[in-house]
């Protein structure tokens, strides 16, 4: 089982570049998100998606873009490329929750760490 | 707004001995929490889960968390630490469904560091 597959693992930008960081999953899932984890901060959403087609913001989409074209796939875009943006990236996915519950389990991916200089 | 606090940034403990992680949360109605563990390299992995019902819920690899109202805390407990689970623990809080909230809008906290000591 594949579950959710992120790549690159590591990548070094030059400030006002831009990259796409690929995220796959194979478990049919509805729901995908992408997070950014900075020493000591936890994690914090940048986007998700409930389904093909449809993305919405998180709590810190600035300079990112996502599509959502295909259930698999949910790849991110960085514009143009800052040192705020170094971080670690996370892509996961999730089915919907059982009637009013909250989702009860995310897959993560293993991960992308991102340097801009 | 949900939020979440882990004030153990580094915790180091002896294998064997007894483990508790911190967590307190700040949210308007019955939380949704959740333990995660990262290893390192490796993406987050659910260890439990809290919704409703009983107020102790045990989770994979002997580790159980108890849901205190009063104290906005769900804590992490296991009663012998073994050296495989350093690795670094997040707690987060989960909002229900909505018509406002289309998906799991999980609030992470800034987790807590375990290691282990032989």
């Amino acid at each position: 089982n594949a579950g959710v597959t992120q790549t690159p693992k590591f990548r070094i930008l030059k400030i006002g570049q831009s990259m796409t960081l690929q995220c796959t999953q194979d478990m049919n899932h509805n729901y995908m998100y992408w997070y950014r984890q900075d020493p000591g901060m936890g994690l914090k959403l940048i986007y998700y998606s409930v389904g093909a087609g449809i993305t919405d913001k998180g709590e810190v989409p600035n300079g990112y873009n996502v599509s959502r074209s295909t259930t698999e796939d949910f790849p991110l875009r960085l514009e143009l490329a800052a040192p705020s943006q170094t971080s670690v990236y996370f892509c996961a996915s999730s089915l919907p929750g059982r009637q009013i519950a909250t989702n009860e389990k995310l897959f993560f991916g293993s991960g992308t760490q991102l340097s801009v200089l | 707004a949900q939020s979440v606090t882990q004030p153990d940034i580094h915790i180091t403990v002896s294998e064997g001995a007894s483990l508790e992680l911190r967590c307190n949360y700040s949210y308007g109605a019955t939380p949704y929490l959740f333990w995660y563990v990262q290893s390192p390299g490796q993406g987050l992995q659910l260890l439990l889960k809290y919704f409703s019902g009983d107020t102790l819920v045990q989770g994979i690899k002997g580790f159980e968390a108890e849901f205190k109202r009063s104290q906005s805390s769900f804590n992490l407990r296991k009663p012998s630490v073994h050296w495989s689970d350093a690795a670094e623990y997040f707690c987060a809080v989960g909002a229900p469904r909505s018509a406002n909230n289309a998906g799991n809008m999980l609030t992470f906290g800034g987790g807590t560091r375990l290691m282990v000591k032989p």
